[in-house]
């Protein structure tokens, strides 16, 4: 199940279930959002990415839904292995402004076997 | 392709004294490079963007004297921690984007952990 921890959000799933994670985002100007992976004492890894001119992106077991009504962007890995336990970042960046990402709260996933 | 190094991997440092961290794309030009600092169970904050030939933009809360960028290079930025203090121990993490890349695509450094005693 899914809670909210003094800082960051945890999910807990078994292995081989789907997992769904989310994200609010907070400009409406946004128009490019992107997932990150980060183990612990790594950088980021980018998962995957999508512009607000689409509302969904598959990839390699792991799938992107945007949907800028109501800002929210979630991601669903498919069959969610050990590997895939780590900490996930929402990143948004805004049309016609800078260079910068801003990063969401992040989720914490634990993947039991 | 696009790989982004950070030296040290790790640093431990007194009270006082002043740490250097690099940041280097190893594989391609980055004309602007950023520097975050993530703290425990926290997500990461972006203190500056960093230009190559140009002064650095710190975000609004970053001391600049304290944080000091020095962009000096396609490849290499620099961020410097003067007279650290405990409270500036943190997990500091570089990005740079392709000179020419596509808006908001940035490649990210496996970080810096700081730890001043």
């Amino acid at each position: 199940g899914e809670s909210v921890g003094l800082h960051l959000p945890t999910l807990s799933v078994q292995e081989g279930d789907n997992s769904i994670i989310n994200c609010a985002y907070s400009n409406s100007a946004s128009d490019y959002f992107i997932w990150y992976k980060q183990e612990s004492g790594k950088g980021p890894q980018f998962i995957i990415d999508i512009r607000s001119n689409m509302d969904k992106r598959q990839g390699q077991r792991v799938t992107v839904l945007l949907n800028k009504t109501v800002k929210h962007l979630s991601l669903q890995i498919a069959a969610t292995q050990p590997g895939d336990s780590a900490v996930y970042f929402c990143a948004e960046n805004m049309q016609g402004g800078s260079e910068k990402l801003v990063f969401g709260k992040g989720t914490k996933l634990t993947v039991n076997p | 392709g696009a790989v982004v190094s950070q030296h040290p991997s790790r640093v431990i440092c007194k009270s006082g004294t002043s740490v250097k961290i690099e940041c280097r794309s190893l594989d391609f030009q980055a004309t602007t490079m950023f520097w975050y600092r993530q703290f425990p169970k926290q997500s990461l904050m972006l203190m500056a963007t960093s230009n190559e030939g140009s002064k650095a933009t710190y975000e609004q809360g970053v001391e600049k004297d304290k944080f000091l960028i020095n962009h000096a290079s396609l490849t290499l930025s620099t961020l410097t921690v003067t007279s650290a203090h405990p409270e500036d121990s943190s997990f500091y993490i570089c990005s740079a984007r392709v000179a020419g890349g596509l808006r908001g695509t940035q490649y990210f450094g496996p970080g810096t952990r700081l730890l001043v005693l």
